[in-house]
């Protein structure tokens, strides 16, 4: 299985500063990455998928990039709602889907 | 609008079953692959299982292989997760997720509310 490892773990930051999440594949994955936001007691959220494309609706303060086995997701401009967690999904394998432990984004 | 709404979630024994169901309205759900993700309580995501359009595909965490069977009524609308030979660890909040599976890009566009399944004695 391909394993998704994602740092940090938890982060600490104000409203407006800018953020960068990154999230490393075991093995390379092409640009078979997507990004999901959950807030507590909600459903996961797709952010971006294969790698760097913005989901429709969702503000382009985010965005992705990387491929092969290293990627991050940015958030520029925090807004109060984007106080979340934010997990990493490897696609590449459609028999074998993984994600990242998840990054904690709290309010410094 | 799409929507998926999850039910039967429950409190169960170990060694118990339980089915879980997906119902899905707003658009064609014989197009698109579906899927089962779960998350124990103060935990991350781990995917459970998908199928495809017809059923013909099933594929499954190896956590879960042998005891819990995904399988889906496309003249229903509806997806379902048969779950046997529960454990403890298999207490978490079930979502079904409909899959987007192109070319070039595979991701769940859309999420259920979720439904709770609790093992316990």
């Amino acid at each position: 299985d391909i394993q998704m490892t994602q740092s940090p773990s938890s982060l600490s930051a104000s409203v407006g500063d800018r953020v960068t999440i990154t999230c490393r594949a075991s093995q390379s994955i092409s640009t078979y990455l997507n990004w999901y936001q959950q807030s507590p007691g909600k459903a996961p959220k797709l952010l971006i998928y294969a790698a760097s494309s913005l989901q429709s609706g969702v503000p382009s303060r985010f965005s992705g990039s990387g491929s092969g086995t290293d990627f991050t997701l940015t958030i520029s401009g925090l807004q109060p709602e984007d106080f979340a967690t934010y997990y990493c999904q490897q696609s590449y394998s459609t028999l074998s889907i993984t994600f990242g432990q998840g990054t904690r984004l709290e309010i410094k | 609008e799409v929507q998926l709404v999850e039910s039967g979630g429950n409190l169960v024994q170990p060694g118990g079953s339980l089915r879980l169901s997906c119902a899905a309205s707003g658009f064609t759900f014989n197009t698109y692959w579906m899927n089962w993700v779960r998350q124990a309580p103060g935990k991350g995501l781990e995917w459970v299982a998908n199928i495809n359009q017809d059923g013909s595909e099933k594929y499954y965490v190896d956590s879960v292989k042998g005891r819990f069977t995904i399988s889906r009524d496309n003249a229903k609308n509806s997806l379902y997760l048969e779950m046997s030979s529960l454990r403890a660890d298999d207490t978490a909040v079930y979502y079904c997720a409909r899959g987007f599976y192109g070319d070039y890009d595979n991701f769940f566009d859309y999420w259920g509310q979720g439904t709770l399944v609790t093992v316990s004695s």
